[in-house]
C-alpha cells in the first residue's frame, strides 16, 4: 500500500534554532500534502495545505513565516519550524493525497521538543 | 464552528463486547466523506473505515462498521468483539469538497480503554 516516510520521528532542539521535517511518498505521487499539529491529548489541527509546485495555503492563525512549507516535488514535502520556541513543542504529522486514489496516507509523525 | 463533534472524551468497554463511538458532523456540501482513524500511543494514524455521502450502504471493514444516518448527520463507529489492542484514541474526520482543499477536519477524539 501507499507509504509516507516522515523524518525525523523525534527531535529535541534549542530555542531559537530551526528544525526541518521531511515527508516522502515512497510509491505514489503526493499531489497534495497536509500538515497537522497535535498537542498532547488534543485533536489534529490543520496547519497548511500544499500542492506540488504551488505556495502553501495556511490556516488562520498559523504564521507562514514561522512554519515554512516546501512541496517542490511530487514525492517530497518539508516543514521547517524557524526560530523554534518551547510553545512550538508538539507532534507534527503529514498526510499525503494522490490524485489517482484520493485516499489519505499519513506519515508516522514527528515529536518536536524545544528546550 | 466545530464541524466534527465527538461527545465522548473517554469510553470503557469489556473485552469481547461491542462499543459505539459517536460522531456528528456539520456541512452544507452535498459531497463529503467521513473517516475513522485509530491513534495508538505511538502516534501513527491508522485508517479504519470510510463512508461517502452518496453511499447507500453502511460501510463495514472486519470488526468495524459505520452507522451512517445522513439525515441526523451522524457517523458512529461500531467496534464489535473488542480486543485489548483496540485501546487507543479514535478520531472521526470529514473531507469536504474543493473549497476546503479536500483537507480532513478532525473531531476531538475519544479515548477507548478495553478492559479484560
Amino acid at each position: 500500500g501507499a507509504v509516507v516516510s516522515q523524518h525525523p520521528s523525534w527531535v529535541i532542539c534549542k530555542s531559537g534554532t530551526s528544525v526541518k521535517i521531511e515527508c516522502r511518498s515512497l510509491d505514489f505521487q503526493a499531489t497534495t500534502m497536509f500538515w497537522y499539529r497535535q498537542f498532547p491529548k488534543q485533536s489534529l489541527m490543520l496547519m497548511a495545505t500544499s500542492n506540488e509546485g504551488s505556495k502553501a495555503t495556511y490556516e488562520q492563525g498559523v504564521e507562514k513565516d514561522k512554519f515554512l512549507i516546501n512541496h517542490a516535488s511530487l514525492t517530497l514535502s518539508t516543514l521547517t519550524v524557524t526560530s523554534a520556541h518551547p510553545e512550538d513543542s508538539s507532534f507534527y504529522i503529514c498526510s499525503a493525497r494522490d490524485r489517482e486514489h484520493l485516499g489519505y496516507t499519513f506519515g508516522s509523525g514527528t515529536r518536536l521538543t524545544v528546550v | 464552528a466545530q464541524k466534527i463533534t465527538q461527545t465522548q472524551p473517554g469510553m470503557f468497554v469489556q473485552e469481547k463486547e461491542a462499543v459505539t463511538l459517536d460522531c456528528t458532523y456539520d456541512t452544507s456540501d452535498p459531497s463529503y466523506g467521513l473517516f475513522w482513524y485509530k491513534q495508538p500511543s505511538s502516534g501513527e494514524m491508522i485508517f479504519l473505515i470510510y463512508q461517502g455521502s452518496y453511499d447507500q450502504q453502511n460501510a463495514t471493514e472486519g470488526r468495524y462498521s459505520l452507522n451512517f444516518q445522513k439525515a441526523r448527520k451522524s457517523a458512529n463507529l461500531v467496534i464489535s468483539a473488542s480486543q485489548l489492542g483496540d485501546s487507543a484514541m479514535y478520531f472521526c474526520a470529514m473531507r469536504e469538497g474543493p473549497n476546503s482543499g479536500y483537507a480532513l477536519n478532525f473531531g476531538k477524539g475519544t479515548s477507548l480503554l478495553v478492559t479484560p
